[in-house]
């Protein structure tokens, strides 16, 4: 039963125009989010996180959202670069004070052409 | 500073091995995770360990099975291999105190079991 859903495996966006990744959750205990970025042959990097108690966090070209009655997140990426081409992977936990126990997406694939 | 290594980067085995793949963290990081990434359920939770012991655990059979040594290296062990075990292994590893955010992954151990 997968708990943290992004359904769509990829996305291609242009240059300069926004990316939007989604991703739905169904366990209401989770209180915390993040999505992480994987280039190929290495690890899943953190990008942006956001707590339940918020419904935005903004970090530079980075925003995202949390709708918590729709159980939904997405990633804002504005403008997007060539740069940000990788496949991103949403995350949740029920447990804000400890590294552990993460639920991840399956990832989208974001592919991002000039 | 150094990142997460794994050791080693690829590994084949046949069906009824067994595999110990080996996690080094960061340098002062305590918690070591481990998850296995598949391309139908993304990333999944594995283990963590934290000062040589087992901290939490995911939904895997005890086939699968870790441990932390004192310098906070871990190993993670796969028996009687089988094809589903083929998958990407990634660990990371964080502070003491660190929140989620603070988890470091290393590029993984890709494991093809033939």
């Amino acid at each position: 039963d997968q708990q943290v859903k992004q359904n769509s495996p990829s996305l291609s966006v242009q240059e300069g125009r926004i990316s939007i990744l989604n991703c739905d959750y169904t366990n209401s205990m989770f209180d915390y989010f993040l999505w992480y970025k994987k280039y190929p042959a290495e690890g899943p990097t953190f990008l942006i996180s956001i707590s339940s108690i918020k419904d935005k966090n903004e970090d530079g070209r980075f925003t995202v959202f949390l709708n918590k009655s729709a159980k939904h997140l997405s990633l804002h990426i504005v403008p997007s670069q060539p740069g940000d081409s990788a496949v991103y992977f949403c995350a949740a936990s029920g447990n804000t004070g400890t590294a552990s126990k993460l639920t991840f997406g399956t990832g989208t694939r974001l592919q991002v052409t000039l | 500073k150094a990142g997460v290594t794994q050791t080693p980067r690829y590994l084949i085995k046949t069906r009824g091995q067994q595999v110990t793949l080996s996690c080094s963290p960061i340098s002062g990081h305590r918690s070591v995770s481990w998850y296995q990434q598949t391309p139908g359920q993304g990333l999944q939770f594995l283990f963590e360990y934290f000062s040589e012991t087992q901290r939490n655990k995911g939904n895997f059979p005890g086939r699968f099975s870790g441990r932390q040594f004192s310098n906070s290296r871990s190993e993670m062990n796969v028996s009687t291999l089988e094809l589903g075990d083929s998958a990407l292994y990634l660990c990371a590893s964080s502070r003491p105190s660190g929140g989620l955010e603070t988890q470091y992954f290393g590029p993984g151990t890709r494991l093809l079991v033939l």
